[in-house]
C-alpha cells in the first residue's frame, strides 16, 4: 500500500531564507511523485514531478526536489522564499503499476514573513 | 489549452438532499479523477473515469457515484447528503507521461456545504 508522510503542517521561514518541506514515501516498489502547491481557494497547480531517470528534479517558480531511494524521501526545497510562495504544499505518490489515482500527503502549510 | 473547468464552483445544500459537480477536462484528455479534501481527512481519491468507464474507486460509500460522458466531462452525484460531505471537491484530467505514470491537471474545485 502506498503512503505519503509529511513532516511539519506548518513551516515558517523568513523571506530570503531556504525552504525546505519534507515528503517521506512508503512502497514497496518506488512509485511516482509529485508536489502540488494549493493557494487559497483554489485547486491543485503541479510543481514538479519525479518518474524515472535524473533523481534531482527541477520545477517551477525555483523549486526542486531529490528523490533519494535509499531514504525513502522527496524532500522539496527551494533557495530563497518569496512572499508568494505562501500557500500549502502537498506530497503526492502514484503507483508504478499504472493505477492513476494519487496518495496524498497531509500537506504543509508555508509562512513566509517579510 | 483551457484547463479543467468545474461548476458549480460553490453549492449549499441540507442534509439529505443530492447533489450533481461537473467537471470538463482539458481537451484530448481522455481520463478523470474525482478527490475530496476536507480539514480532517485531507485529500482522498475517489475514482477515476477513462473511456466512459470507472477504471478505479477510492474507499466511499455508495452514495457517492459517477459518470462519464463520450466527450470526456465527467459528473459526480452524492445522495442523501451528510453534514460530513462539507468538502471541496476536485476534478482532475490526466496525461499519460513517456516515462511512466500520469500527471494530473486539476481543476478550481466545488465548494460543497452541507447545513
Amino acid at each position: 500500500a502506498q503512503s505519503v508522510t509529511q513532516l511539519g503542517s506548518h513551516v515558517s521561514v523568513s523571506e530570503g531564507a531556504l525552504v525546505l518541506l519534507r515528503c517521506n514515501y512508503s512502497s514497496s516498489v518506488p512509485p511516482y511523485l509529485f508536489w502540488y502547491v494549493q493557494y487559497p481557494n483554489q485547486g491543485l497547480q503541479l510543481l514538479l514531478k519525479y518518474t524515472t531517470g535524473a533523481t534531482l528534479v527541477k520545477g517551477i517558480n525555483g523549486f526542486e526536489a531529490e528523490f533519494k531511494k535509499s531514504e525513502t524521501s522527496f524532500h522539496l526545497t527551494k533557495p530563497s522564499a518569496h512572499m508568494s510562495d505562501a500557500a500549502e504544499y502537498f506530497c503526492a505518490v502514484s503507483p508504478q503499476t499504472g493505477a492513476n489515482n494519487l496518495f496524498f500527503g497531509t500537506g504543509t502549510r508555508l509562512t513566509v514573513i517579510p | 489549452k483551457a484547463g479543467v473547468t468545474q461548476t458549480p464552483r460553490y453549492l449549499i445544500k441540507t442534509r439529505g438532499q443530492q447533489v450533481t459537480l461537473s467537471c470538463s477536462p482539458i481537451s484530448g484528455h481522455r481520463s478523470v479523477s474525482w478527490y475530496q479534501q476536507t480539514p480532517g481527512q485531507g485529500l482522498q481519491f475517489l475514482f477515476e473515469y477513462f473511456s466512459e468507464t470507472q477504471r478505479n474507486k477510492g474507499n466511499f460509500p455508495g452514495r457517492f457515484s459517477g459518470r462519464q460522458f463520450s466527450n470526456s466531462r465527467s459528473e459526480m452525484n452524492v445522495s442523501t447528503l451528510e453534514l460530513g460531505d462539507s468538502a471541496l471537491y476536485l476534478c482532475a484530467s490526466s496525461l499519460r507521461l513517456a516515462g511512466g505514470g500520469h500527471e494530473q491537471f486539476f481543476g478550481p474545485g466545488t465548494r460543497l456545504t452541507v447545513l
